[in-house]
């Protein structure tokens, strides 16, 4: 099945400056890659996806890459602020079968005003 | 208002006592499943299901029972529940197929705080 790793767990950054969180995936089928945020007590909710057939999405100060040869994906956070505050999950989904997404295990962000 | 729902949000239980946590969606979604948050270990699948009656085991499912018997409803069951269950659980749906595309955004439910003592 697939094995998602995601790096690091805690990043802790200053406000105004930026924020990398980067995933690797094992399984080539998967083609489909979203990022949850889940503020403190909340539920995962989806912040920014892309697909296979694309290398690189940008929503204001949020974007992420894909490198389907290498299987990483990351996410970039600009000018971060402290709503920015949260757990991030990436995740790499099947293009067949369950089409169920495979979870990283989180990186904490954490923005210092 | 589009939701997943879960019931009950807190639950503080006994070794051994079967509880079940309800998830129930209003989005016509074909795809559900569950999920449990641990610290460190991320969100982890227990089951998943692709349709009425049709369900599968996902990364973690020892200890667990679901049933779909309703396209809205994929209840999660513990038949003898252990402390190495506390845990975090969400419920989640997403379209599926819809569209012909696996690019599916997850719903996911309020969370459910379970601890067996």
């Amino acid at each position: 099945g697939e094995n998602v790793e995601q790096h690091p767990s805690t990043l802790s950054v200053q406000e105004g400056d930026s924020a990398v969180i980067k995933c690797t995936y094992s399984d080539s089928a998967s083609n489909y890659f979203p990022w949850y945020k889940q503020e403190l007590g909340k539920r995962p909710q989806l912040i920014i996806d892309i697909r296979s057939n694309v290398g690189e999405k940008k929503d204001q100060r949020i974007a992420v890459t894909l490198n389907k040869t290498a299987k990483h994906f990351s996410l970039h956070i600009t000018e971060t602020q402290p709503e920015d505050s949260a757990v991030y999950f990436c995740a790499a989904t099947p293009s067949g079968g369950s089409y169920i997404p495979t979870f990283g295990r989180g990186t904490s962000l954490i923005v210092h005003p | 208002e589009a939701q997943v729902t879960q019931n009950p949000r807190y639950l503080i239980t006994v070794t051994g006592k079967k509880l079940t946590v309800t998830c129930s969606q209003n989005m016509n979604h074909e795809y559900m499943s569950w999920y449990r948050q641990d610290p460190g270990l991320g969100l982890r699948q227990i089951y998943y299901s692709m349709n009425v009656e049709v369900t599968d085991k996902g990364d973690v499912p020892e200890g667990y029972k679901v049933s779909r018997k309703e396209k809205r409803n994929f209840p999660l069951i513990l038949e003898s529940p252990s402390p190495n269950q506390t845990s975090l659980y969400f419920c989640a749906s997403s379209s599926g197929l819809a569209g012909g595309s696996s690019y599916n955004e997850q719903f996911f439910g309020p969370g459910t705080r379970l601890t067996v003592l």
